[in-house]
């Protein structure tokens, strides 16, 4: 199995701050990448794949990077709805795996 | 607009039996992928089984291998998961999710999740 090592486990920032998460494969996942945000009590929804392709109506704050096994979900400017879980997943592999997640909460 | 809302979420007791159903609609069920996807209290996402649009291909994860099985009626445009020999580290909400296609993809819709609690 392809193993995804996300980090920081969690993370505190200010509005407006921008930030950073990394997800390193184990091995080269050739941008088959998605990136997740989970609120309490709800269910995850995309915001990237394709390692940096927006998915439609989500905010132009949120961009991807990476390529082989190193990615990177960036946060331009937080907004007050961005203090949420963020889960990157490879697809590449049917057999899928995500990140162990990043708690992104006010500082 | 596309929808799935999973059902069948309960109580079991360690080495029961449960199934959960996942309805779709406002998409062509028999074109997309489909998983299933599980979160245990407070933890992360854990991928556990994906099926095919046709139904011929199934994937599991090493967690639940011979134990869980994933079908699905593409003429009532729903999915199911039958779990067998339940283990207290099952205890977690079941997400359905749909795949953005066929193939190898991520997941662009997901339901509103199912409890499963395996507790004596």
């Amino acid at each position: 199995d392809i193993q995804m090592t996300q980090f920081p486990s969690s993370l505190s920032a200010s509005v407006g701050d921008r930030v950073t998460i990394t997800c390193r494969a184990s091995q080269g996942i050739y941008n088959s990448l998605a990136w997740y945000q989970q609120k309490p009590g709800t269910a995850p929804k995309v915001l990237l794949y394709a390692a940096s392709t927006l998915e439609s109506g989500v905010p132009s704050r949120f961009s991807g990077s990476g390529s082989g096994t190193d990615y990177t979900l960036t946060i331009s400017s937080l907004q007050p709805e961005d203090f949420a879980t963020y889960y990157c997943q490879q697809y590449y592999s049917t057999l899928y795996t995500f990140g162990q997640g990043t708690k992104l909460e006010i500082k | 607009e596309v929808q799935v809302a999973e059902s069948g979420g309960g109580l079991v007791q360690p080495g029961g039996s449960l199934r959960l159903s996942c309805a779709a609609s406002g998409f062509t069920f028999s074109s997309y992928a489909m998983s299933w996807v599980r979160q245990a209290p407070g933890k992360g996402l854990e991928w556990v089984s994906g099926i095919t649009g046709s139904g011929v291909v199934t994937y599991y994860a090493g967690s639940v291998k011979g134990r869980f099985t994933i079908s699905r009626d593409n003429s009532k445009n729903t999915l199911y998961l039958q779990m067998h020999t339940l283990r207290a580290e099952d205890t977690a909400i079941y997400y359905c999710a749909k795949g953005r296609g066929d193939g190898f993809n991520f997941f662009d819709y997901w339901g509103q999740g199912a409890l499963v609690t395996v507790s004596s």
